[in-house]
């Protein structure tokens, strides 16, 4: 398998644009979690995904963020309008779901988002 | 809410120069404390899962154990290539299946 796989891999825009992330999890998995990296505050969960429904969006900042899991196999993380201080490394985790080792996840290699 | 704290913050060794990191947590009850490596510009790479105080893991130089407070992810004889940050996160029970990380430990280990 080739792992979770995340792109773009590096994204810069401006102020004000629209950023879309894309994550594609390892087959099989049934959880799907969206992770934020940042010096300042170290990896931050944004939101977690069981089986394809929304289960814990506390983590997402404000109405700017949204994400979705249309089906097993694909995920977006959209941030509308972006803002400088949203620059950080997303990351994308899967695992297989709930039960003992079940539950390490599986990460991308995240995307390096720049806002300027 | 549950809480992990890991340190030291960074750490740089000799080779051959053994140490420890340290995971503190606080959870109402722990369903899985785990330990994962992220090297530079990549994600997070499990390395263990712990259960139960008392339990122990290896894998090449590294051994990590678990008390009912902490976990010591211990290093023996690191070589360079054990340069990383590694990362504490705890699972509690109670129905979220969401792990909770730690800040991470930096290690650089030079020749």
């Amino acid at each position: 398998d080739a792992g979770v796989i995340q792109s773009p891999r590096h994204e810069v825009t401006e102020m004000g644009q629209e950023v879309t992330l894309r994550c594609k999890p390892i087959s099989g998995h049934n959880s799907l979690f969206w992770y934020r990296q940042t010096m300042m505050r170290g990896l931050e969960l944004l939101i977690y995904f069981n089986n394809n429904v929304p289960i814990d969006d506390s983590g997402m900042p404000e109405d700017r963020f949204s994400a979705k899991m249309p089906n097993a196999s694909f995920s977006t993380l959209k941030i509308q309008p972006s803002e400088p201080r949203d620059s950080a490394v997303y990351f994308c985790a899967s695992s297989l779901g709930r039960g003992g080792t079940n539950e390490k996840l599986f990460f991308g290699s995240g995307t390096q988002l720049s806002v300027l | 809410e549950d809480q992990v704290t890991q340190s030291p913050e960074a750490l740089r060794l000799q080779e051959g120069e053994s140490s420890s990191l340290n995971c503190s947590y606080t959870v109402s009850g722990l369903r899985g404390l785990f330990w994962y490596r992220q090297d530079p510009g990549k994600g997070p790479e499990f390395l263990f899962t712990l259960y139960s105080a008392g339990e122990e893991k290896e894998k090449e130089r590294l051994k990590a154990t678990l008390t009912k407070k902490e976990s010591f992810l211990h290093i023996t004889a690191p070589k360079p290539e054990d340069s990383a940050t590694y990362l504490c996160a705890v699972l509690a029970w109670g129905g979220s299946y969401i792990p909770t990380f730690g800040r991470g430990t930096s290690l650089i280990v030079h020749p």
